[in-house]
């Protein structure tokens, strides 16, 4: 049972290029999301995944996509990454019998 | 949608002091009330959380409080440890919406 596993862990990228953050859970969760995490701004959600099939906007959606491949993945895709993308994004997830959600161990994106 | 403030954003202390961390939220709707505690490099852990029908819980060193009237919640760490040092978040849940985080507080006990 490895919980919430991201992938990968580091990544830098140059302005414009494009790549995609794979995010896995074993847990059965119905719920699934991506935050970023900037100094001294908490966690903020990108998207989110209520359930297998569905996608909804967070907080900070723009320059984001997600796929909701099946109830195990979910992953964040930057199109064309930009300076600000740069943060530690933290996928996570969420069972409905408690509200405990559980987070991976999240990716360090530098873009340059 | 809920709005989740928290206060101090840094705090430090002596060790075997006491820490408190507060937080608000504007949703009187919200209902569960998790603190999550994060390590430097390291995933937010959870490491308690309170539902709307009691006021306090408490787990060895560490307690919530909860005033619902008042829309505010408390993390309350006695006899700190330089282990317990790290960033703290507080989040607010109303039914099955999603977790909105407050912005944390980092935590530094001194030896």
């Amino acid at each position: 049972n490895a919980g919430v596993t991201q992938t990968p862990k580091f990544q830098v990228l140059k302005t414009g290029q494009s790549m995609t953050l794979q995010c896995a859970q074993d847990m059965n969760h119905n719920s699934m999301y991506w935050y970023r995490q900037d100094p001294g701004m908490g966690l903020r959600l990108i998207y989110y995944s209520a359930s297998e099939g569905t996608t909804d906007k967070g907080e900070v959606p723009n320059g984001y996509n997600v796929s909701r491949l099946n109830k195990r993945e979910f992953s964040l895709r930057l199109e064309s990454a930009a300076p600000s993308q740069t943060s530690v994004y933290f996928c996570a997830s969420i069972g409905l019998a408690k509200n405990i959600q559980y987070f991976g161990a999240g990716t360090r994106l530098s873009v340059l | 949608g809920e709005n989740v403030e928290q206060h101090p954003s840094t705090l430090s202390v002596q060790e075997g002091d006491s820490a408190v961390i507060k937080c608000t939220y504007s949703d009187s709707a919200s209902n569960y009330f998790p603190w999550y505690k994060q390590e430097l490099g390291k995933r937010p852990q959870l490491i308690i959380d309170i539902r709307s029908n009691v006021g306090e819980k408490k787990d060895q060193r560490i307690a919530v409080t909860l005033n619902k009237t008042a829309k505010h919640f408390s993390l309350h760490i006695t006899e700190t440890q330089p282990e317990d040092s790290a960033v703290y978040f507080c989040a607010a849940k109303a039914g099955a919406n999603n977790l909105f985080f407050g912005t944390g507080t980092r935590l530094t006990v001194i030896p």
